[in-house]
């Protein structure tokens, strides 16, 4: 596709429900990172995969957080048990292959969570 | 260790006038840096990014910004501020870490704000 899409748009669910939220990456694009937004604040890394393997998730918050890239092309954040400290937007980048660290990340317009 | 500190949480400008927005890093490794804007309810856009070329790097929309490796700083300027240019500003450090694989660290942001 043109760029990295995210979906749904916008999640409401009542605390303790599980989420599950998806990001399409751009065609061809290795790496693939999750980053939390909270309200006023900039992104939060949270994990980063490179194709189907995930290299670093240390920025997950808890043991409700979950992500998996099982084909190396789209991603699924699961939050399980829903807080309303996990109110947030929840953004997906991807980029180029090769030297990672070097090229820039196209970012998905994010996913609106919030638990009510 | 890697960390970016954005100076200014909020920066006024009258349309016309010039824009200054600083960000200064820290990195273990030669790093990355990059400026994104994020416009309400819109997705993250890259406006510029330093990967170890020229240090006076040009951007989008007449931003630029310049890599001063002794002063660790990565400060955004702009010669003449428009009023679409009132947004968020992200400032963002990346590298690799021990392990081999990238790591990408966000500044909490700086809110433009530019009057008419």
């Amino acid at each position: 596709g043109a760029g990295v899409s995210q979906s749904p748009r916008y999640k409401v669910a009542k605390r303790g429900q599980d989420v599950a939220l998806r990001c399409d990456p751009i065609s061809g694009h290795v790496s693939l990172f999750w980053y939390q937004q909270a309200l006023g604040q900039g992104p939060e890394f949270l994990t980063y995969f490179q194709n189907e393997a995930q290299l670093d998730k240390s920025g997950l918050p808890s043991d409700r957080f979950f992500a998996e890239r099982p084909e190396g092309s789209v991603s699924t954040l699961k939050i399980q048990r829903t807080q309303q400290e996990d109110s947030a937007v929840y953004l997906c980048a991807s980029s180029l292959p090769g030297q990672v660290y070097s090229y820039e990340q196209y970012f998905g317009p994010g996913t609106r969570l919030t638990v009510t | 260790a890697q960390s970016v500190t954005q100076l200014d949480s909020h920066v006024s400008v009258s349309e016309g006038t010039p824009v200054l927005l600083r960000c200064n890093y820290s990195s273990s490794y030669s790093p990355s840096l990059f400026w994104y804007v994020q416009h309400p309810n819109k997705g993250l856009q890259l406006l510029l990014k330093y990967t170890s070329a020229a240090t006076l790097v040009k951007g989008i929309n007449g931003f630029e910004a310049e890599f001063k490796k002794s002063e660790t700083s990565f400060h955004l300027t702009k010669p003449s501020a428009h009023m679409s240019d009132a947004a968020e500003y992200f400032c963002v450090v990346s590298g690799r870490v021990s392990g081999g694989y990238q790591k990408v660290t966000f500044g909490i942001g700086t809110k433009l704000q530019v009057i008419p």
